[in-house]
């Protein structure tokens, strides 16, 4: 069964600090690998995926991520955090898109 | 592109009643939709799962007879609680699937609908 673990419950910044949220899964194959964002009240925003081939993918608002398939791992980074960052992050796999399974989450709080 | 709308984005019903959330998928045509429920502080947990055309697969646990799910359209999906009881006060969310070009293949969401039953 596939699974996914987001280790920082919450992690506090400081605005302009850079930032890494982790990400791992476990799946027998090459996943698909999503990182969403959500604000209080709101849906959830795709930021970025990876499918294949590139291991650093970028996304949207300055974000990117690396996809290591010897850790398991697909890490959420930025450079400059900005206030208006701080949301909720969810981490997600799949086979493809049907079957997604999301982490719990990882609340970020960033400083001004 | 790729937008998902819900509506309505807040309700409020009482007790015994019948609620309906609808999803639309505004520039693309998803076969495949989904709809969640979430907890607060907590990640998504997953309902069911819409395919156009067909009967939605519901996630165990999840009362079929309750949370009625039709996909008449390419676009729309709606969820409808039925006899809603304050148990079933939550945020509902869907997301719809865009498998339009080779590169695409992701579910992108919409902004949720917040159900109070008093």
């Amino acid at each position: 069964a596939q699974s996914v673990t987001q280790p920082d419950i919450h992690i506090t910044v400081s605005e302009g600090a850079s930032l890494e949220l982790r990400c791992n899964y476990s799946y027998g194959a090459t996943p698909y690998l999503f990182w969403y964002v959500q604000s209080p009240g709101q849906g959830l925003q795709l930021l970025l995926k990876y499918f294949s081939g590139d291991t650093l993918v970028q996304g949207i608002k300055g974000f990117e991520a690396e996809f290591k398939r010897s850790q398991s791992s697909f890490n959420l980074r930025k450079p400059s955090v900005h206030w208006s960052d701080a949301a909720e992050y969810f981490c997600a796999v799949g086979p493809r898109s049907y079957q997604l399974t999301f982490g719990k989450g990882t609340k970020l709080s960033v400083i001004p | 592109g790729a937008v998902v709308s819900q509506h309505p984005s807040w309700v409020i019903c009482k007790s015994g009643t019948s609620v309906k959330i609808e999803c639309r998928s505004l520039d693309f045509q998803a076969t495949t939709m989904f709809w969640y429920r979430q907890f607060p502080k907590q990640s998504l947990m997953l309902m069911a799962t819409s395919n156009e055309g067909s009967k939605a697969t519901y996630e165990q646990g999840v009362e079929k007879d309750k949370f009625l799910i039709n996909h008449a359209s390419l676009t729309l999906s709606t969820l409808t609680v039925t006899s809603a009881h304050p148990e079933d006060s939550s945020f509902y969310i869907c997301s719809a699937r865009d498998t339009s070009g080779p590169s695409t293949d992701t579910q992108y969401f919409g902004p949720g609908t917040r159900l109070t039953v008093l």
